[in-house]
């Protein structure tokens, strides 16, 4: 199975400011995404990070917000901007290797935001 | 609206004994089910997985049912061992978006008593 590097694995950060967290993959993947989890919640799918074209996009979350970058199949980063308490989450990179359905994630980064 | 439940948020259990995790979902079209588990710090792990066309799948000491008119699902961990405390997430798909889009629960807590 494929091997997710993610950092930084925790930050505390302060109210307004911004965020990126980046997932490193070990094998080209086509499929990457990213995932919340709040307090208590369920994993939520922010968006599909997309090489060489702009992320797809869950209902209830937006670009300006949540912006994403994927040069290439085996890295992706998530901005988490402007931010404020209630983005207080563990966020999760994760990918589909192409020969499976399986969905395997990288470590999370737990964000409190003060 | 939560598609996938998870109703019980913890559940501690003897050693040796056998750990019953449920799962209820709302969406008919579900076809495909899995079970997570994570430790802490760490991002959730495959465990096991059934389509809807079995009504139950077994890898060792961990086995799955699901019953489709009920639209319930079960995790059965027998003996249940330390190691296999843990959060346990149950996650279903609609048919051809497979792991591209996965719907979680909430997760319940596995406490296993040495």
């Amino acid at each position: 199975s494929a091997v997710i590097s993610q950092k930084p694995s925790r930050d505390i950060c302060q109210r307004g400011t911004s965020l990126t967290i980046q997932c490193q993959v070990d094998s080209q993947v086509t499929m990457m995404f990213w995932y919340r989890q709040q307090p208590g919640q369920s994993l939520t799918l922010i968006a599909t990070a997309n090489q060489g074209s702009e992320a797809t996009y869950e209902s209830g979350f937006v670009i300006d917000k949540f912006p994403i970058s994927r040069p290439n199949l085996t890295f992706s980063t998530l901005t988490v901007s402007n931010m404020s308490p209630e983005d207080s989450s563990i966020y999760l990179c994760s990918v589909v290797e192409d020969t499976n359905e399986k969905l395997f994630f990288g470590s999370g980064t737990q964000l409190s935001v003060l | 609206d939560q598609q996938v439940k998870q109703n019980s948020p913890s559940l501690s259990v003897q050693e040796g004994r056998i750990s019953i995790l449920n799962c209820d979902y709302t969406n008919s079209m579900f076809d495909y089910f899995l079970w997570y588990k994570k430790y802490p710090a760490e991002g959730p792990t495959f465990l096991i997985s059934i389509s809807s066309i079995k009504d139950k799948n077994e890898d060792g000491r961990f086995t799955v049912f699901l019953n489709k008119s009920a639209k319930h699902l079960s995790l059965h961990i027998v003996p249940s061992q330390p190691g296999d405390s843990a959060v346990y997430f149950c996650a279903a798909s609609e048919p051809w978006t497979g792991a591209n889009n996965l719907f979680f629960g909430t997760g319940t807590r596995l406490t296993v008593i040495p």
